[in-house]
């Protein structure tokens, strides 16, 4: 799997848009992007993923570059709770679409939300 | 609560104690994970089953350390003869297996047990 590079940390004001940078200039055609979320003594959860088009969904949105060697997590209105560590993950698919096997995660962005 | 759960939250035991845990999937998720994760580092995969069948051990899996899910339901992670090198929250996953629509394969993440060797 493509390895990724994630800032260690950003902060954001609550309510508003929280915008954390992902590279994986080594991604290949049948990479998909992930980004999971890592609240503080809990296990991670999964947000949102994308191949190539931009995804949105009811917790955030992913724009990823024509050239699919970035994308962006956007997180709309962020609230206190979304404090966590972001991860980006690029992970290989099949033909069919479907994915394998582990995930391999970095060690993140620490997003903090200030009120 | 139909998420992964795991039992215990958080063990203490003194080097050289085995250790087991325990981990429940959500119901009918035919893979299931184990991961490893030390203090300010993502998680390391460390094996995964579809079924009962072990498909993949990460090479810190080391000869100390088993996992087992005999009827392809709960697995266990044990640990012999503990190190204090082996104090981690240790994270157990489950997922689906999709063969058409979606490309994902969401994992499911439980909330860990947290070992700690004295």
């Amino acid at each position: 799997d493509a390895k990724t590079t994630q800032p260690p940390s950003m902060d954001c004001a609550e309510g508003r848009a929280a915008n954390l940078p992902c590279n994986h200039s080594t991604i290949s055609g049948n990479e998909y992007v992930y980004w999971y979320r890592q609240i503080h003594s809990q296990g991670p959860q999964y947000i949102i993923h994308g191949l190539k088009n931009n995804e949105t969904n009811e917790m955030a949105s992913l724009i990823i570059t024509e050239d699919r060697k970035s994308s962006t997590l956007i997180l709309p209105h962020a609230t206190l709770r979304d404090t966590a560590v972001y991860y980006c993950i690029v992970r290989v698919s099949n033909a069919g679409g479907t994915s394998y096997g582990k995930l391999t995660f970095g060690q993140g962005t620490i997003l903090t939300v200030h009120p | 609560d139909t998420g992964v759960s795991q039992n215990p939250r958080h063990k203490i035991t003194k080097r050289g104690q085995n250790v087991t845990f325990r981990c429940d999937p959500i119901s009918e998720h035919n893979r299931l994970y184990w991961y490893r994760q030390t203090l300010g580092q993502g998680p390391e995969f460390l094996t995964y089953f579809q079924n009962e069948a072990q498909l993949e051990k990460s090479r810190l899996l080391s000869d100390r350390f088993s996992a087992e899910r005999p009827k392809g339901s709960f697995s266990t992670l044990e640990i012999q003869r503990t190190e204090q090198g082996d104090s981690a929250m240790y994270l157990c996953a489950s997922s689906s297996l999709r063969t058409s629509g979606s490309s994902y394969n969401e994992q499911f993440f439980g909330p860990g047990t947290r070992l700690t060797v004295l």
